[in-house]
C-alpha cells in the first residue's frame, strides 16, 4: 500500500525549533516529489514547497521562502519540514503529499498531489 | 489572498448538479492544462478528485467532472449525494514548479 505517515502532534513555545517528518512507503520514494501544505485553523490549503528526494532539489512558495526548510533523507524514505524559530502564527495542520510531475514548458513541474499524509498538528503557544 | 479565486460556498439538493468555479489568469489556469481539484472532509486530509483539468484518478466516481474555459476551471458534481458535502480546492500549475491552491469552496448538500 502506498502511504505517507507523518510524525505526531507537537506543542512548542515561540522561538523554539521544530522538525516534523513524513515517511513514504509502498513506492519508489526517489522517483516522486514530496510537497508540504499548510492549513491554518479554519482556513484553506497553502502550498509551501516541494522536494525531489533523489537529489534534494527544492522549490519554495514565495510566501514560505526563508521561513521554513524542507529536506529529505532518501536512505530512510523520509521528508522533513523544519523551523528554526517558531511563531504563534505557525500554529496549523501540516500535510505532506506525493507529487505528480510532468514535463511542462520543457521543464519538470509538479501539478498534483495524489497521496496525502494524515497531517501533523503544530501548536505554538507561550 | 489566494492566487486562484473560488466562491466561498455552493449548494445543491440530492440528485442535482452543482458547479464550482476556479478563476485564475493566463499565467496559471489559462496558460496550462494542469488544473487539479481536491475534496476535504472535516478533520480529514485532502483527496485528489481531478487532475489535468478533467482526468479522474482511479476510484473517483464519474459523477465528478472537470473542465476549463480560458482562465476559469470548473468542477461539476452530478447526482449530488450527502457524502459529497465537503470543502473543495482547486490548484493550477503556475510555472517554476509551483501550483498554488484556490481559497476553497464549502459545498453543502441541502
Amino acid at each position: 500500500e502506498v502511504q505517507l505517515v507523518q510524525s505526531g502532534a507537537e506543542v512548542k513555545k515561540p522561538g523554539e525549533s521544530l522538525k516534523i517528518s513524513c515517511k513514504g512507503s509502498g513506492y519508489r520514494f526517489t522517483t516522486y516529489w514530496i510537497g508540504w501544505v499548510r492549513q491554518m485553523p479554519g482556513k484553506g490549503l497553502e502550498w509551501m514547497g516541494i522536494i525531489y528526494p533523489s537529489d534534494s532539489d527544492t522549490r519554495y512558495s514565495p510566501s514560505f521562502q526563508g521561513q521554513v526548510t524542507i529536506s529529505a533523507d532518501k536512505s530512510i524514505t523520509t521528508a522533513y519540514l523544519q523551523w528554526s524559530s517558531l511563531k504563534a502564527s505557525d500554529t496549523a495542520m501540516y500535510y505532506c503529499a506525493r507529487g505528480w510531475a510532468a514535463v511542462i514548458s520543457a521543464t519538470w513541474g509538479v501539478h498534483a498531489f495524489d497521496i496525502w499524509g494524515q497531517g501533523t498538528m503544530v501548536t505554538v503557544s507561550s | 489572498q489566494s492566487a486562484l479565486t473560488q466562491p466561498p460556498s455552493a449548494s445543491g439538493s440530492p440528485g442535482q448538479s452543482v458547479t464550482i468555479s476556479c478563476t485564475g489568469t493566463n499565467s496559471d489556469v489559462g496558460g496550462y492544462n494542469y488544473v487539479s481539484w481536491y475534496q476535504q472532509h472535516p478533520g480529514k486530509a485532502p483527496k485528489l478528485m481531478i487532475y489535468e483539468v478533467s482526468k479522474r484518478p482511479s476510484g473517483v466516481p464519474d459523477r465528478f467532472s472537470g473542465s476549463k474555459s480560458g482562465n476559469t476551471a470548473s468542477l461539476t458534481v452530478s447526482g449530488l449525494q450527502a457524502e459529497d458535502e465537503a470543502d473543495y480546492y482547486c490548484s493550477s500549475y503556475a510555472g517554476s514548479n509551483y501550483s498554488p491552491f484556490g481559497g476553497g469552496t464549502k459545498l453543502t448538500v441541502l
